[in-house]
C-alpha cells in the first residue's frame, strides 16, 4: 500500500531555511488524483495545513505562509519537499506530510499521512 | 476566509454515544472529513465526503452535515475511541485553502 516518509534536520537555527523531504512508496507523486500537502502540528496544538503540489508543478500555499514558503516536486525520486525560510521558534512543530485524494467537485481528503517529523527551531 | 469551529474537549461514558460538531461557512459548499489522532500518532482519516468511512473503519463511526454544521457520531463508545478529532474541508471556490478545525478532545470514561 502507499506509504509516505518525512525526512530532514531535527533542529533547525533561527532565520535559517527548514528543508524536509516525504518520500511516496508504493505509488507515484505523477498521478492526476492526488494533491501533495504538507501540515505541521506545533506542540499541544491543532493541525495546521501548510500548501499543496499538483503532479504538473501546480502549488498553493496558505496565505499566512505564503511569502515564505516553497513546495516541490521531483518525479524521478517519486518525493516532494518542503522549504520554509527566516524560521523563528513559532515554526516549531510537527509536521506531516499527506496525500490528498480528488474525490470529485466537492470532494478531497487526507487519506495517507506520513508519521510525521518533529523540527526544532533553536539555536 | 472561512474558519472550522470545535468544541475543546467532550466526554463520554464507555458504551453510550457520543457527537462531535464542526461549525463553518465553508460547510455550506463543501463536504467536511474527519480525523482521529491518537497521541504520538499521524491523524487517520475515518469520515470523508461528509458521511462515508474508508475501509477498515468501525461502523460505530458515522457522519452527517445540516448548513453550517458537520457531525461526527461515535455509537457504543470504547476506550480506543479516546483521542483528538478534527474536521477539514476547502475554504470555498474562490480560495483552495484547505481548513481544520481546532480540534476536539475525547474522553471515553
Amino acid at each position: 500500500q502507499v506509504q509516505l516518509q518525512e525526512s530532514g534536520p531535527g533542529l533547525v537555527e533561527p532565520s535559517q531555511t527548514l528543508s524536509l523531504t516525504c518520500t511516496v512508496s508504493g505509488g507515484s507523486v505523477n498521478s492526476a488524483s492526488y494533491y501533495w500537502s504538507w501540515i505541521r502540528q506545533p506542540p499541544g496544538e491543532g493541525l495546521e495545513w501548510i500548501g499543496y503540489i499538483y503532479n504538473t508543478g501546480s502549488t498553493y500555499y496558505s496565505p499566512s505562509l505564503k511569502s515564505r514558503v516553497t513546495i516541490s516536486l521531483d518525479t524521478p525520486k517519486n518525493q516532494f519537499s518542503l522549504n520554509l525560510n527566516s524560521v523563528t521558534a513559532a515554526d516549531t512543530a510537527v509536521y506531516f506530510c499527506a496525500r490528498e485524494t480528488i474525490l470529485g467537485p466537492l470532494e478531497d481528503a487526507f487519506d495517507i499521512w506520513g508519521q510525521g517529523t518533529m523540527v526544532t527551531v533553536s539555536s | 476566509s472561512s474558519e472550522l469551529t470545535q468544541d475543546p474537549a467532550v466526554s463520554v461514558a464507555l458504551g453510550q454515544t457520543v457527537r462531535i460538531t464542526c461549525q463553518g461557512d465553508s460547510l455550506r459548499n463543501y463536504y467536511a472529513n474527519w480525523y482521529h489522532q491518537k497521541p504520538g500518532q499521524a491523524p487517520v482519516l475515518v469520515i470523508y465526503g461528509k458521511k462515508k468511512r474508508p475501509s477498515g473503519i468501525s461502523d460505530r463511526i458515522s457522519g452527517s452535515s445540516s448548513g453550517n454544521t458537520a457531525s461526527l457520531t461515535i455509537t457504543g463508545a470504547q476506550a480506543e475511541d479516546e483521542g483528538d478529532y478534527y474536521c477539514n474541508c476547502r475554504d470555498s471556490s474562490n480560495n483552495p485553502r484547505r481548513v481544520f478545525g481546532g480540534g476536539t478532545r475525547l474522553t471515553v470514561l
